[in-house]
């Protein structure tokens, strides 16, 4: 059975300054994909970045960043620059098996981040 | 493309009442999930499509919730009697077959609709 865990509930970060929130997984399948999206107060989710387990970078998204280290299975997600607009919740999330082989999206319970004027 | 349209936005109904939820996923895409989120277990998968088939339904609560597409274009989630724990947020999501970013196929998730139920 596939697990992601986010071990922290809330964040706080000051504007202009880097945060990384944390995420660990649990998978006996090879090949599996990491996702991270955001949830503002307005209720959408939103995707950020992805990761698949055979990409050899991490990967990166404008501001987001993606730290990948698949020896110790955590997938962090990294905000460089925190802006106001990203206080929200966080979701990490991951599939198992290849792209297109179908598969479910589970989800981490979330890690609200605030950020600090 | 309007993105996955979920309906109605909200709900408001009474205990015993039947609920039923409607999804237009994007266009082309081949799979349809149904989320639900509440504070105490966060975001579960209900069910999944395929080409309109139910691939996925162990995260159904329990008989009173069921799931059909009967098209590419349609899905409904009806719950019938509600009661008072299903209140939530249900959220419709869909996504193609074929990676569309850096190889992967991703989510796109509809506005959600939040029910409660009194």
């Amino acid at each position: 059975a596939q697990k992601i865990t986010q071990t922290q509930p809330g964040m706080f970060v000051q504007e202009k300054e880097a945060v990384t929130l944390d995420c660990t997984y649990d998978t006996s399948d090879p090949s599996y994909g990491l996702f991270w999206y955001k949830q503002p107060s307005s209720g959408e989710m939103i995707f950020l970045i992805y990761q698949g387990s055979y990409d050899q970078q991490n990967a990166t998204e404008g501001r987001y960043s993606l730290n990948f280290q698949k020896a110790r299975k955590s997938a962090n997600l990294v905000i460089s620059a925190s802006q106001l607009g990203d206080s929200a919740m966080y979701f990490c999330a991951m599939r198992e098996g290849q792209n297109n082989q179908g598969g479910k999206l589970i989800f981490g319970q979330g890690t609200e981040l605030s950020v600090k004027p | 493309d309007a993105g996955v349209i979920q309906s109605p936005r909200h709900e408001v109904t009474e205990m015993g009442q039947e609920v039923t939820l409607r999804c237009k996923p994007i266009s082309g895409h081949d799979y349809l999930f149904w989320y639900r989120q509440t504070m105490m277990r966060g975001l579960e998968l209900l069910i999944y499509f395929n080409n309109n088939v139910p691939i996925d339904d162990s995260g159904m609560p329990e008989d009173r919730f069921s799931a059909k597409m009967p098209n590419a274009s349609f899905s409904t989630l009806k719950i019938q009697p509600s009661e008072p724990r299903d209140s939530a947020v249900y959220f419709c999501a869909s996504r193609p077959v074929q990676g569309q970013i850096s190889g992967a196929n991703v989510l796109t998730f509809g506005a959600g609709s939040r029910l409660t139920v009194l």
